[in-house]
Parts: structure tokens; sequence; C-alpha cells
């Protein structure tokens, strides 16, 4: 059953940017799509953005100018990257392993456990 | 921008029926997925396109989706059951993925 875990700093400055890793274990990289989901403390769900085939990426339109996802070259990982980050952007963020037929029906099926960030100085 | 409305929150005695609903202008033309959280875990896939059920999700776990609504079905609601619910789906255009707000559901 694949794996996922998320990694990265657990603190970060405002206007720095936030790196975090999810590595997969049990599947892989390329034979799947997956995605980023974060949640603000006490909050919902919110989706970041996804990444197909061939690096093709979909993200969250509130988020778009800010957010990069990319598969690490090591291709046992794939990375977010969040730039400008306030304190709006504390959270836990989650990594995913999508299911589906479709872009427009992708669902993350499998998720990893979450790591906390916070940002503040 | 595209929003999923879901009722804040629903209680139900063990052994009733739990019903969460999930509302999108979208949804007679899109699948929508739902999701468990119980406190401090990540999230877990119950139902997705529409009614079909995870290996390893109990049958007691149905969903429904006809008109704009999305209903999620829990029959004979465990004690386990508890925790927050959260609907998934997509507006027609592919570019707004949302979380519905989320139904905190309360077996007691």
């Amino acid at each position: 059953q694949v794996q996922l875990r998320e990694s990265g700093p657990g603190l970060v400055e405002p206007s720095e940017t936030l790196s975090l890793t999810c590595s997969v274990s049990y599947a892989a990289i390329t034979s799947y799509y997956w995605g980023w989901i974060r949640q603000a403390p006490g909050k919902g769900l919110e989706w970041i953005g996804n990444l197909y085939y061939a690096g093709s990426t979909s993200y969250n339109p509130s988020l778009r100018s800010r957010v990069t996802i990319s598969v690490d070259p090591s291709h046992l990982a794939f990375s977010l990257r969040l730039k400008s980050v306030t304190a709006a952007d504390t959270g836990t963020y989650y990594c995913a392993r999508l299911g589906g037929s479709t872009p427009f029906n992708f669902y993350m099926d499998v998720w990893g456990i979450g790591t906390t960030v916070n940002v503040f100085s | 921008s595209y929003e999923l409305t879901q009722p804040p929150s629903v209680s139900v005695s063990p052994g009733q029926t739990a019903r969460i609903t999930c509302s999108g202008d979208a949804l007679p033309k899109k699948y929508v997925h739902w999701y468990h959280q119980k406190s401090g875990q990540a999230p877990a896939l119950v139902i997705y396109e529409d009614n079909k059920r995870p290996s390893g999700i109990p049958q007691r776990f149905s969903g429904s989706n006809s008109g704009t609504t999305a209903t999620l079905t829990i029959s004979g609601a465990q004690v386990e059951d508890e925790g927050d619910y959260y609907c998934y789906s997509t507006d027609t255009t592919g570019n707004y993925r949302v979380f519905g707000g989320g139904t905190t559901v309360t077996v007691l």
C-alpha cells in the first residue's frame, strides 16, 4: 500500500518561502498523479494544487501566483513551494495521491499524515 | 470562485441514520467525493464518484447526488463515525477544486 510522508521546516518567517517534500513509498511516482492540501488551525480543508504527468500542474486560483508543485529529480518525492508567506499560511499541510479517471474528476485517495507549519518571526 | 455548502453540524443517536448534505451549482455535472476526518488525524476517503465505497469502508456509508445536492448517509451510525466530514468537487470549468466547509457529526 502506498505511503506518503510530508517533511519540511516547522517554522517559516513571514515573507520567506515555504518548502515541503512528500516522500512516496511503495508506488512509482510517475504512475500516479499527486496533490497538496492544507488546513488552517481549527478550519476546513483547502486544495492547493495537483501534479500531473510530464510535470503539468493545476493550482488553486487564490494561490497560483505564489505556489509551485514539482517532482523531485530523484522521482521518489514531489515538492511544494509557497513564496511570500504570511501568518495566514500557518496550518497543517497534507500531500495525497490522486485517484480518478479524468483530470476534472481527480480526488485524493491516499493521504499523508500531514506536517504542521507555523509562520511567525 | 465556487462554493460547496454543508451544514455545520449533525447529531445522531447510535444506530440511527445520519445524513449530511452538500450543495453546489455544478453538482448536476460533476462527481462529489466525501472525506472523514477524526480529531488529530488526516482525512480519509469514504465515498468517491458520488456513490462508490473504497475498499475497507463499511457498508453503512453510502452516497447520492441529485440535482444540486449530494448526500452522504451513515446508516446505523457508530461512535467511531464521529468527526468532521467534507465533500469535495469542482466547478464546471475544473479551475476551482473545492471542499465544502465541513460538517461535524456527533453520535450520542
